[in-house]
């Protein structure tokens, strides 16, 4: 059972417009979410994160929106850079203290 | 700040030995979690450890398991390895509940 659901295995976008990475959960209990970009053979890296009680956070080229009524969370990256293309992680975290479930992955591809 | 380290990086095993990872977190995190990454589950939590205690458990068998030192370095130990063992295994630290969690490079387990 996919409690995390990143329905886009990829998306491709050219330099300087805008990515929209997006991610559904369905357990209720979720409360806290984050995302991950990660190289191949490299350990995930911090992006942003976003709690229950906001539904906008946004750091720097990154924002993260969420809709719980919709259980759905969507990560914006404007500008989007060449060095962005990557794989980006959504993770959920709820009422089983640290424990993060994660999304399938969506392959972001920025086109310069 | 020196990030989260793991140990060895690289490591090839037969099937039925054992096998001991170790990760060394962010100074003054005190929460390690560890996390199995392979092609067809994606990102599984395996456990979480907190002040030398286990806080969370994923859904893994007995042959996982773990443990965390005063220093809140971590070890994770694999017995009697199986082809399917074979995986990315990241740690991660983070300062306690609800915080965002930083991840190590990794140790690339290959079981033949």
């Amino acid at each position: 059972d996919q409690q995390v659901k990143q329905n886009s295995p990829s998306l491709s976008v050219q330099e300087g417009r805008i990515s929209i990475l997006n991610c559904d959960y369905t357990n209720s209990m979720f409360d806290y979410f984050l995302w991950y970009k990660k190289y191949p053979a490299e350990g995930p890296t911090f992006l942003i994160s976003i709690s229950s009680i906001k539904d906008k956070n946004e750091d720097g080229r990154f924002t993260v929106f969420l809709n719980k009524s919709a259980k759905h969370l969507s990560l914006h990256i404007v500008p989007s850079q060449p060095g962005d293309s990557a794989v980006y992680f959504c993770a959920a975290s709820g009422e089983a203290g640290n424990k993060l479930v994660f999304g399938a992955g969506t392959i972001l591809r920025v086109k310069s | 700040k020196a990030g989260v380290t793991q140990t060895p990086r690289y490591l090839i095993k037969t099937r039925g030995q054992q096998v001991t990872l170790s990760c060394s977190p962010i100074s003054g995190h005190r929460s390690v979690s560890w996390y199995q990454q392979t092609p067809g589950q994606g990102l599984q939590f395996l456990f979480e450890y907190f002040s030398e205690t286990q806080r969370n458990k994923g859904n893994f068998p007995g042959r996982f398991s773990g443990r965390q030192f005063s220093n809140s370095r971590s070890e994770m130990n694999v017995s009697t390895l199986e082809l399917g063992d074979s995986a990315l295994y990241l740690c991660a630290s983070s300062l306690d509940f609800r915080n965002e969690q930083f991840f190590g490079p990794g140790t690339r387990l290959t079981v033949l």
